[in-house]
């Protein structure tokens, strides 16, 4: 089992910039939630997708978007790129969207210059 | 609104210690709580899962316990090791249109040898 795995491990890009980050689920795994770290706190909740849908979103602006694909993995888009948005980029999966243990990947470092 | 806070925000032992990790948080309505190792850019590892029901998990030489009454968690190393040294977050799962993850600032643990 690969667990969750995201791509790619690291990203620098430009102010203004688009930028696509993706994320396969844990195997049997079908919700995926995105997450924020910036530089020394905790992860803030972006959105979760289920069943190709967004359930629910964080308290972030419409420039983070995402997709979720029938094979249950997903992308998070971020449009505009703010200096503001370097940050560790978090993605979680789990067997539905009832209350479970979430796993993990090891993120996408995302530099925003 | 949940928050988590966690204290301290890093501690400095000397390996061999027992040491003992705080989390609280402000609503009692948890569904689960999820303690996670972060390694310096990585992503989160699970160590122990505490459901509502619960009130402690065992993993080795952690032990971490759940008091919903009074809005807390410890998380428990004993007999640290240097290769213990990492940052400890705690996240509560909420209900809020979804179930997702709140979680604390984290403590930065470091062992010395």
């Amino acid at each position: 089992d690969a667990g969750v795995t995201q791509s790619p491990t690291h990203l620098i890009k430009t102010r203004g910039q688009q930028v696509t980050l993706r994320c396969s689920p844990k195997s049997g795994h079908d919700t995926v939630s995105w997450y924020q770290q910036a530089l020394g706190q905790g992860p803030q909740f972006i959105f979760q997708y289920y069943e190709e849908e967004e359930r629910q979103r964080g308290n972030f602006p419409d420039r983070f978007s995402g997709h979720q694909f029938p094979n249950y993995s997903s992308e998070l888009n971020v449009n505009a790129l703010l200096l503001g948005d370097s940050a560790l980029y978090l993605c979680a999966s789990t067997p539905g969207t009832e209350n479970t243990e979430a796993f993990f990947g090891q993120g996408t470092r995302l530099t925003v210059v | 609104k949940q928050e988590v806070t966690q204290i301290p925000a890093a501690l400095s032992v000397p390996e061999g210690e027992n040491l003992v990790l705080n989390c609280s948080f402000t609503d009692s309505a948890i569904y689960n709580l999820q303690w996670f190792r972060q390694d310096p850019g990585k992503g989160l590892t699970s160590l122990l899962l505490i459901q509502s029901s619960q009130r402690e998990q065992t993993s080795g030489r952690l032990n971490a316990s759940l008091d919903k009454s009074s809005g807390r968690s410890t998380l428990y190393i004993a007999a640290s090791q240097p290769g213990d040294s990492a940052t400890y977050l705690c996240a509560s799962e909420v209900a809020s249109g979804t179930y997702k993850y709140i979680f604390g600032t984290g403590t930065r643990l470091k062992v010395l040898a």
